[in-house]
């Protein structure tokens, strides 16, 4: 069965620190990845995408994450995290179809000053 | 751009009793998204619109949800009758195909409809 594990519940990191959030799937057809983020009582905002090509991928605010297909994960990292990273951030997967799209259960990041 | 509009914002009732939700979705974009974000948990997909036709919607509890997108632009979803494990944020999101890619489109969400069921 398709799923996405995001194995961290909550992650506290100081200001200025890096960051790794991770995220695992398991999906038969060739994955399509989204990192999103939510902040409170928002909606959610794409920060960047996994199609093909390129496995290390740029996206907004600062944020990359890298496709290692042997793992089956989709990590996100940001080098520098600031009090406004603080939100709930979700990876999901599809498939080309579009259909089926599958969330994590998300990570709570915590930044403390 | 206007985004993804969504009301009400804040809906509290009493289980048994019905409620909608109405989704307008950014203007162009012919794939529309319902999903339910239960407190804790990741959206779950509910049901997913091409224009006004269904696309997939196996994870609609359809003895009490149901959805329809009139003239294929806005939304609205409906629970009757609601029960206590409805409770939570109901989102809605828009994307705009790419012919043949339908997964490479941005999915844009909505603030949400936070629903409490007593």
């Amino acid at each position: 069965a398709q799923s996405v594990t995001q194995p961290d519940i909550h992650i506290t990191v100081s200001e200025g620190a890096s960051l790794e959030l991770r995220c695992n799937y398991s999906y038969g057809a060739t994955p399509y990845l989204f990192w999103y983020v939510q902040s409170p009582g928002q909606g959610l905002q794409l920060l960047l995408k996994y199609f093909s090509g390129d496995t290390l991928v740029q996206g907004i605010k600062g944020f990359e994450a890298e496709f290692k297909r042997s793992q089956s994960s989709f990590n996100l990292r940001k080098p520098s995290v600031h009090w406004s990273d603080a939100a709930e951030y979700f990876c999901a997967v599809t498939s080309n179809t579009g259909n089926q799209f599958y969330f994590g259960t998300g990570t709570s990041l915590t930044v403390i000053p | 751009e206007a985004g993804v509009a969504q009301s009400p914002r804040y809906k509290i009732i009493e289980k048994r009793q019905s409620v909608a939700f109405w989704c307008n979705p950014i203007s162009g974009h012919a794939t529309l998204y319902w999903y339910q974000q239960i407190l804790g948990q990741g959206p779950k997909l509910l049901i997913q619109f091409q224009n006004n036709g269904v696309v997939d919607d196996s994870q609609l509890p359809k003895d009490r949800f149901s959805a329809e997108r009139l003239k294929g632009v806005d939304s609205t979803l409906k629970i009757q009758p609601a029960k206590l494990e409805d409770s939570a944020v109901y989102l809605c999101a828009s994307s705009h195909r790419i012919a043949g890619e339908l997964a490479k489109n941005i999915q844009y969400f909505g603030a949400g409809t936070r629903l409490s069921v007593l």
